[in-house]
């Protein structure tokens, strides 16, 4: 069974500074990984997915990584801002015809102004 | 990206009554339904997946009489809680995979339930 661990549980960090967000999964024969975004008492964003092909993803100020060999992944979030506050959780999807996902429970990040 | 709806999206009710959960795709055709569930400070754990007009799949350790699945439509899940109690109150997400779509998965705001 697959399971999803994020390190740390919380964070808090001046506005400005760049963010580091881990996540590691048992089971390295993954589809692909997800990184999501959940603001409290609200559903999820998907930020990035990576595929299990891929080393990285990039979107704006977000980059993911993905290390399928050691079973890692990290978001970084540069030049953090208030408005980045927020928990975010990654997911392992298993394979292409199995859409389900494992999730991790999250980093709960808090941006200071 | 494609709209998921919720209703309600939180709910009180006594223990021993039964509640709905409504998941609609506002904009799009789901195949299939992935409804999730979310204790605090905890991961979302699958509870089951439903393809539309057939039964639902459940996960191990999740009562199916208990929490009984319906996907009727390409547009419209339903998620019943039957009997409630309080240790069933948490967050519950539902997740439609579009048809086509394979990479995407949206999520719906979820509804909080409690239960007292």
């Amino acid at each position: 069974k697959q399971e999803v661990t994020q390190i740390p549980a919380a964070l808090s960090v001046p506005e400005g500074e760049n963010l580091v967000l881990n996540c590691s999964f048992t089971d390295s024969a993954i589809y692909n990984l997800q990184w999501f975004r959940q603001d409290p008492g609200k559903g999820l964003t998907s930020l990035l997915l990576i595929q299990s092909s891929q080393r990285e993803q990039t979107s704006g100020r977000l980059n993911a990584s993905l290390d399928k060999s050691s079973g890692r992944s990290t978001l970084y979030i540069a030049a953090s801002q208030p408005g980045d506050s927020a928990t975010y959780l990654c997911a392992v999807g298993k394979s292409s015809n199995d859409y389900k996902l494992s999730f991790g429970a999250g980093t709960t990040v808090t941006v200071r102004a | 990206g494609a709209v998921v709806s919720q209703h309600p999206s939180w709910v009180i009710c006594k223990s021993g009554t039964s509640v709905k959960i409504e998941c609609r795709s506002l904009d799009f055709q789901a195949t299939t339904m992935f409804w999730y569930r979310q204790f605090p400070k905890q991961s979302l754990m699958l509870m089951a997946t439903s393809n539309e007009g057939s039964k639902a799949t459940y996960e191990q350790g999740v009562e199916k009489d208990k929490f009984l699945i319906n996907h009727a439509s390409l547009t419209l899940s339903t998620l019943t809680v039957t009997s409630a109690h309080p240790e069933d109150s948490s967050f519950y997400i539902c997740s439609p995979r579009l048809a086509g779509r394979k990479e995407t998965q949206y999520f719906g705001p979820g509804t909080r339930l409690l239960v007292l």
